[in-house]
């Protein structure tokens, strides 16, 4: 099955500076890579995602790029703010997939420091 | 926000009891997921349903029960046979995306269930 993995477990950035957090996932069939956000004691709302068939997508300040043939993909934060302080979780999903759940990377906790 | 509700937020039980825990869409998505969530570990697959009367075991099935007997509702039993029951619990649903050509999924608020 899919194993997704990700980095920094903890990442703390000073309020103004950008943030990259990264994934890889082993499964070369997986094909759609959403990022999650959850803040403390709240569900995870998707905040972007991307296709294999695009390399990069772009939402204000936040980005996301893929890298098929390395397998990886990043999340990127610009001009971070104190209400990005959350846990953000990467996760792939392959063909068919979809149904049977997404596979989660652990999360990365962020820390926007004043 | 909204569509898919959980109850009840906080739940205790004691050891040896089962529990259950509920989920509801009103969004006529037809795929539901469980998860279990501890820290540092993300969230891990427990259930998924893609129709109903139909569900399969995720990840890590062991100790738990689900039904899925109408399309808005997805139950799941916390049985005496789960070893470390206690956890944060999501529910999400899931529609298919045309434009991603995969399926992207809502969550719920999560139960939080304490065992003693």
């Amino acid at each position: 099955g899919e194993n997704v993995e990700q980095h920094p477990s903890t990442l703390s950035v000073q309020e103004g500076d950008s943030a990259v957090i990264k994934c890889t996932y082993s499964d070369s069939a997986s094909n759609y890579f959403p990022w999650y956000k959850q803040e403390l004691g709240k569900r995870p709302q998707l905040i972007i995602d991307i296709r294999s068939n695009v390399g990069e997508k772009k939402d204000q300040r936040i980005a996301v790029t893929l890298n098929k043939t390395a397998k990886h993909f990043s999340l990127h934060i610009t001009e971070t703010q104190p209400e990005d302080s959350a846990v953000y979780f990467c996760a792939a999903s392959f063909p068919g997939g979809g149904a049977d759940g997404l596979t989660f990377g652990k999360g990365t906790h962020l820390i926007i420091q004043p | 926000d909204g569509g898919i509700t959980q109850s009840p937020k906080y739940l205790f039980r004691k050891e040896g009891q089962n529990v259950t825990l509920s989920c509801e869409q009103n969004l006529n998505h037809d795929a539901m997921y469980w998860y279990r969530q501890d820290p540092g570990q993300g969230l891990r697959l427990i259930y998924y349903s893609q129709i109903v009367n139909d569900f399969q075991k995720g990840d890590i099935a062991e100790g738990y029960s689900v039904s899925r007997e109408k399309k808005e509702s997805f139950p799941l039993t916390v049985t005496s046979a789960q070893k470390n029951p206690t956890a944060f619990y999501l529910c999400a649903s899931s529609i298919y995306n045309l434009r991603q050509g995969a399926e992207e999924q809502y969550f719920g608020p999560g139960t939080r269930l304490t065992v003693t």
